[in-house]
C-alpha cells in the first residue's frame, strides 16, 4: 500500500532556514500536501503540489519536488517561533481527499 | 464563519459500550473524512464519504461505521469500543479538487 515517511523531529534556530522532508511511494500521488498542526489544535493546510510540478513557492514556504526519488520538502525561510509545530507531509490520488496517506509528522522546534 | 464542528471535544468510556461522535460542516462540502491520530503513526483515515449515501472504507476501518444521511454530518460510530481505540479523532470536510480540507478541533476518547 501507500506509505509516506518523514523524519521525526528537527531543531532550527529563530531566522534560519528549516527543511522537512518527506519521501512516499505511490508513483500514482497526483496531489502531495503538506500541513501544519499547533499544540492541542486540528491541521491546517499550509501547501500543496501537483505532480506535474517541481517546485511551488508561496512567501516564507517552498515547495521541492522530485518525482523520480518521490521526494517532497518543504523549506521555511526565516524561520520564527510561531513556526514551531508538528509538519505532516500527505499524498492523495485523486485530490479529491478521497484516499489520503499522511506521514507521521515531523516536529519543528525553533530556538530563540 | 466557515467551520467544523465535533462532539464531544472528550470522551471516557467502557470497553463495549455504543458511542458516537458526531461532525457537521456548515460549507456545503460533498466530501468529510474521519482520522484518528496516534503517536508514532501520524494520521490514519478511517472513513471518507464524496457525498451523501456514499462512503468508503479507508486505511482503518476495523471496528467503525459511518453515516451520510446529510450532506452536513457525517457521524463515526464505535459499535463496541475497545481500548485500542483510544485516540485522538478528527474530521474533515472539503469542496473537493485542490480546495483545503478544513479539520475540525479533534475529539479525544479514552476506552477503560
Amino acid at each position: 500500500g501507500e506509505d509516506v515517511e518523514q523524519s521525526l523531529f528537527l531543531s532550527v534556530r529563530e531566522g534560519d532556514s528549516s527543511v522537512i522532508n518527506c519521501t512516499y511511494t505511490d508513483s500514482s500521488s497526483t496531489y502531495l500536501y503538506w500541513y501544519k498542526q499547533e499544540p492541542g489544535a486540528g491541521l491546517q493546510l499550509l501547501t500543496y503540489i501537483f505532480s506535474n510540478m517541481d517546485m511551488k513557492q508561496d512567501q516564507r514556504l517552498t515547495v521541492l519536488l522530485n518525482k523520480k526519488d518521490k521526494h517532497l520538502s518543504l523549506r521555511i525561510a526565516d524561520t520564527q517561533t510561531g513556526d514551531s509545530a508538528i509538519y505532516f507531509c500527505a499524498e492523495s490520488y485523486s485530490g479529491g481527499y478521497q484516499k489520503v496517506t499522511f506521514g507521521i509528522g515531523t516536529k519543528l522546534q525553533v530556538i530563540p | 464563519e466557515a467551520q467544523v464542528t465535533q462532539n464531544p471535544r472528550y470522551l471516557i468510556t467502557v470497553t463495549g459500550k455504543k458511542l458516537t461522535v458526531t461532525c457537521s460542516q456548515n460549507m456545503n462540502h460533498e466530501y468529510m473524512s474521519w482520522y484518528r491520530q496516534d503517536p508514532g503513526l501520524g494520521l490514519r483515515q478511517i472513513y471518507y464519504s464524496m457525498n451523501v449515501e456514499v462512503t468508503d472504507k479507508g486505511d482503518v476501518p476495523e471496528g467503525y461505521k459511518v453515516s451520510r444521511k446529510e450532506k452536513r454530518n457525517f457521524p463515526l460510530i464505535l459499535e463496541s469500543p475497545s481500548p485500542n481505540q483510544t485516540s485522538l479523532y478528527f474530521c474533515a470536510s472539503s469542496s473537493g479538487g485542490q480546495e483545503t480540507q478544513y479539520f475540525g478541533p479533534g475529539t479525544r476518547l479514552l476506552v477503560l
